[in-house]
């Protein structure tokens, strides 16, 4: 596997549902995103990691939870969501910035499309 | 605040015509980079360029072509010879760093349809 993964694609889930998505990335990168897009709206950060340590939170409801075990890996558990939340959750890393001197790219994985019942 | 405006929601042309999506900015940093993606069907969103504050030189890559100017806030992005394998929706991001993680704030996006 190479560059950003995300699990499942697609996911339908009831609003007092628990479900998890994953996120993995293989590039050695050392912070990641979760972003969410819903129809019409930009894209909206949720929360970022980095170097393990959740670095933002975005306003985001506590219905959702990330998790980031390690560098790799990226969770985001849900539960008891609403129909508004339905949307494509995107995952994203980058190397961490002080290392490279700059600004780096993000990149970006194929997305989780939520549909919440 | 920082904020990124893409005004054009859809733009449809002909193939083999040039199109410019536009991007304007907001930001009180006065280091920053900027970004554009493009976000084929299939979902994710692919790094097309990036741009530093301090660096104003127009970019050429193939088709794709960039203009920065600071003056005016804008960042905005030329297809040569558009090919309808272009169609997708581009956006423009602005970035900032926060606590060592990079913030990008993306504008709308512009859909961009290439009829054969």
């Amino acid at each position: 596997e190479t560059g950003v993964t995300q699990t499942p694609r697609h996911l339908v889930m009831g609003m007092t549902n628990k479900k998890s998505l994953k996120c993995e990335q293989h590039l050695g990168h050392n912070a990641m995103y979760w972003y969410k897009q819903s129809a019409k709206k930009p894209l909206e950060l949720m929360f970022v990691y980095n170097f393990k340590e959740q670095t933002e939170n975005n306003s985001v409801p506590s219905r959702f939870s990330p998790e980031c075990p390690n560098s790799s890996h990226l969770f985001l558990h849900l539960h008891t969501l609403q129909p508004e939340d339905s949307a494509l959750y995107l995952c994203a890393s980058s190397q961490d910035p002080g290392l490279a001197g700059g600004y780096n790219e993000q990149f970006f994985g194929p997305g989780t499309r939520l549909t919440v019942l | 605040a920082q904020k990124v405006t893409q005004a054009q929601t859809e733009i449809s042309v002909v193939e083999k015509e040039d199109v410019t999506l536009d991007c304007v900015y907001e930001t009180r940093d006065t280091t920053y980079y900027l970004f554009w993606y493009k976000q084929p069907p299939s979902g994710e969103l692919v790094f097309l360029i990036r741009r530093n504050s301090f660096d104003e030189q127009n970019e050429i890559s193939g088709r794709y072509s960039w203009n920065f100017q600071k003056s005016t806030s804008s960042f905005n992005f030329t297809i040569t010879a558009s090919q309808v394998v272009d169609s997708a929706v581009y956006f423009c991001a602005l970035s900032r760093i926060i606590q060592g993680a990079q913030k990008l704030v993306f504008g709308q996006g512009t859909r961009l349809t290439i009829n054969p």
